[in-house]
């Protein structure tokens, strides 16, 4: 069915870090897998987004990784501050929607 | 994601009452699309529009109705049908409802119960 698994559900990491989040997906026709990031009471935003015809993406800090054959995407953060701090979600597009993961609560502590 | 407004910011139900949240945007995007997000949940859609006066039922769509006369609106009516309304509501737009399009969303309405 449509579904995404997001793991893990809380991380915690020390300032200057890095912090990795997996999602896996289970329809192989997916082909766009979007990264979002929402502080508390605030809108998700778009921070990275990566399409089923290339491997990795990366901006700045931030990067994510599709393993098509495994059916899962990943999201790494590296030199983690406080102010990444925020509840990150990932989705997967089957047909024509979104789906979305639980969401990972990411604490970084200085 | 300025141009997607969504009003009121807090908004209180009555048992029995429909209320109607408002989302308008100025992007100029055909599809626009209905979230609600519970506590420690994921997004799940309740209904999607892909463009003027056309629009499809998501995952969740039993008691919230909608409408799409104009291709920048796109109101929810959360129906008295609808047992367990408190949630957060968000609205979202993207160029098109094809291909890899990413979607931008407003800040949310909240809804309770009083």
């Amino acid at each position: 069915g449509e579904n995404v698994e997001q793991h893990p559900s809380t991380l915690s990491v020390q300032e200057g870090d890095s912090a990795v989040i997996k999602c896996t997906y289970s329809d192989s026709a997916s082909n766009y897998f979007p990264w979002y990031k929402q502080e508390l009471g605030k809108r998700p935003q778009l921070i990275i987004d990566i399409r089923s015809n290339v491997g990795e993406k990366k901006d700045q800090r931030i990067a994510v990784t599709l393993n098509k054959t495994a059916k899962h995407f990943s999201l790494h953060i590296t030199e983690t501050q406080p102010e990444d701090s925020a509840v990150y979600f990932c989705a997967a597009k089957y047909g024509n929607k979104l789906v979305f993961g639980a969401g990972t609560i990411l604490r970084v502590k200085s | 994601d300025g141009g997607i407004t969504q009003s009121p910011k807090y908004l209180f139900r009555k048992e029995g009452q429909n209320v109607t949240l408002s989302c308008e945007q100025n992007l100029n995007h055909d599809a626009m699309y209905w979230y609600r997000q519970d506590p420690g949940q994921g997004l799940r859609l309740i209904y999607y529009s892909q463009i003027v006066n056309d629009f499809q039922k998501g995952d969740i769509a039993e008691g919230y109705s909608v409408s799409r006369e104009k291709k920048e609106s796109f109101p929810l009516t959360v129906t008295s049908a609808q047992k367990n309304p408190t949630a957060f509501y968000l609205c979202a737009s993207s160029i098109a409802w094809t291909g890899a399009q990413p979607q931008h969303f407003g800040d949310g309405t909240r809804l309770s119960i009083l």
